[in-house]
């Protein structure tokens, strides 16, 4: 079944720097990948969706990338701010008729002021 | 305002008292699944929903059940809780099942003791 790993647990960065996240997968290549941001106690929040035909995908100061040879998403914010402190998920769709999305563990993200 | 509303925000209660978490949505999605969300181990999810009257399990499916007589409700049953059910749960939809984004409700913090 597929796995996926994000780079680390937790990650601190100072505000105005790039943050980058990684998330790796095993198995099968899927046809697309997304990214979620999960405030504590609350929901996933969808983010980007990105498919496997495109290299990178903007939204204002997030970026995300896709390389299927790689297997893996890299996931950037720019400029980042106190704000963006939070945990990220990466999620990959079901491998086949009824099977599930996989999730990630998550990156926790802290921007320092 | 797109929404999946889950109740309650905050449950507590005891070994063997069967208890229902609700979940709705108002966005005419067929697809329903219910998550929970441990320390270490991520999101799992328990059942699903592909449409009416057409449920399945996930992968932690033991001690719950669940239910779709309408599109727009999903709830979770735990019929006899156990202290090992203790979790964050999370209902989320989808247009389809495995080509769409995830929505995501607030959550279900549930303690049994």
């Amino acid at each position: 079944s597929q796995k996926i790993e994000q780079n680390s647990e937790a990650l601190n960065i100072q505000e105005g720097k790039t943050a980058t996240l990684t998330c790796n997968y095993t198995n099968y290549s899927p046809a697309y990948l997304q990214w979620y941001r999960q405030d504590p106690g609350r929901g996933p929040v969808f983010l980007l969706l990105i498919r496997e035909n495109e290299k990178e995908k903007r939204k204002e100061r997030l970026k995300v990338t896709f390389d299927t040879t790689l297997k893996q998403s890299l996931f950037h914010i720019t400029a980042s701010q106190p704000a963006d402190s939070a945990t990220y998920l990466c999620a990959l769709p079901p491998g086949g008729y009824g099977q599930n999305f996989v999730f990630g563990p998550g990156t926790r993200l802290s921007v320092l002021p | 305002e797109a929404q999946v509303t889950q109740n309650p925000r905050y449950l507590i209660t005891v070994t063997g008292k069967k208890l229902t978490v609700t979940c709705s949505q108002n966005m005419n999605h067929e697809y329903m699944s219910w998550y929970r969300q441990d320390p270490g181990l991520g999101l799992r999810q328990i059942y699903y929903s592909m449409n009416v009257e057409v449920t399945d399990k996930g992968d932690v499916p033991e001690g719950y059940k669940v239910s779709r007589k309408e599109k727009r409700n999903f709830p979770l049953i735990l019929e006899s809780p156990s202290p090992n059910q203790t979790s964050l749960y999370f209902c989320a939809s989808s247009r389809r099942q495995g080509n769409e984004k995830l929505f995501f409700g607030s959550g279900t913090q549930l303690s049994v003791l």
